[in-house]
């Protein structure tokens, strides 16, 4: 069975630049994650899919930063514009089951994207 | 609000030694609980996952035991190697809701040395 895969694994931007991460969950899985992780310190979740729709995006900043999940399956995280604090790995996870099961699945997660704002 | 915490942040230890990696939470009313690897540069990976109703999950030289009332979970390595250097993450889920956010801690970074 194949991972979650993600791309690009690095990039490096000026601030006030746009950037964008894309995720491909392993095939069949409900939902989707995508968590921020700022060097020294656990992921952070910035938003919850289950299939192409929204469960929680709570702590997604949300005048910079959009997602989508087009027909349930791969996913995009965009910045605009970029900031120096956003410096930071942004990995994708997925899980199997959606709805409120989920959460005692095991979430499965990607490589990451290591992005620089310089 | 959930507060997840790990202690030490880093720890080294000689090869061949049992070791207790320590993650404690505020909120004991948990869904269940998570054990994950980070090796550098690289993504999580699942370790053992605990349910609530749950004491302990074993895989291999791992052991993971969790004590909802008390706030704290243990992950046991037995008979530590070099290969099980890496950061090691607990992440609690926090209700049985679907709007439920999974908590991370820190994490500590284990080094084993040969």
């Amino acid at each position: 069975e194949a991972g979650v895969a993600q791309s690009p694994r690095y990039k490096i931007i000026e601030k006030r630049q746009s950037v964008a991460f894309w995720c491909n969950p392993i095939s069949g899985h409900a939902t989707l994650y995508w968590y921020q992780q700022i060097l020294g310190q656990g992921p952070k979740l910035l938003i919850q899919f289950q299939n192409n729709g929204v469960v929680d995006d709570s702590q997604l900043p949300k005048d910079r930063f959009s997602a989508e999940r087009l027909k349930g399956v791969d996913s995009t995280l965009k910045i605009q514009p970029a900031k120096l604090e956003d410096s930071a790995v942004y990995l994708c996870a997925s899980s199997p089951v959606g709805g409120p099961f989920s959460l005692s699945y095991e979430q499965y997660f990607g490589p990451g994207t290591r992005l620089t704002v310089t | 609000k959930q507060e997840v915490t790990q202690i030490p942040a880093a720890l080294s230890v000689p090869e061949g030694e049992n070791l207790v990696l320590n993650c404690s939470f505020t909120d004991s009313a948990i869904y269940n609980l998570q054990w994950f690897r980070q090796d550098p540069g690289k993504g999580l990976t699942s370790l053992l996952l605990i349910q609530s109703s749950q004491r302990e999950q074993t895989s291999g030289r791992l052991n993971a035991s969790l004590d909802k009332s008390s706030g704290r979970s243990t992950l046991y390595i037995a008979a530590s190697q070099p290969g099980d250097s890496a950061t090691y993450l607990c992440a609690v889920h926090p209700g049985y809701s679907s709007a439920s956010k999974i908590i991370f801690g820190s994490g500590t970074r284990l080094s084993i040395r040969p």
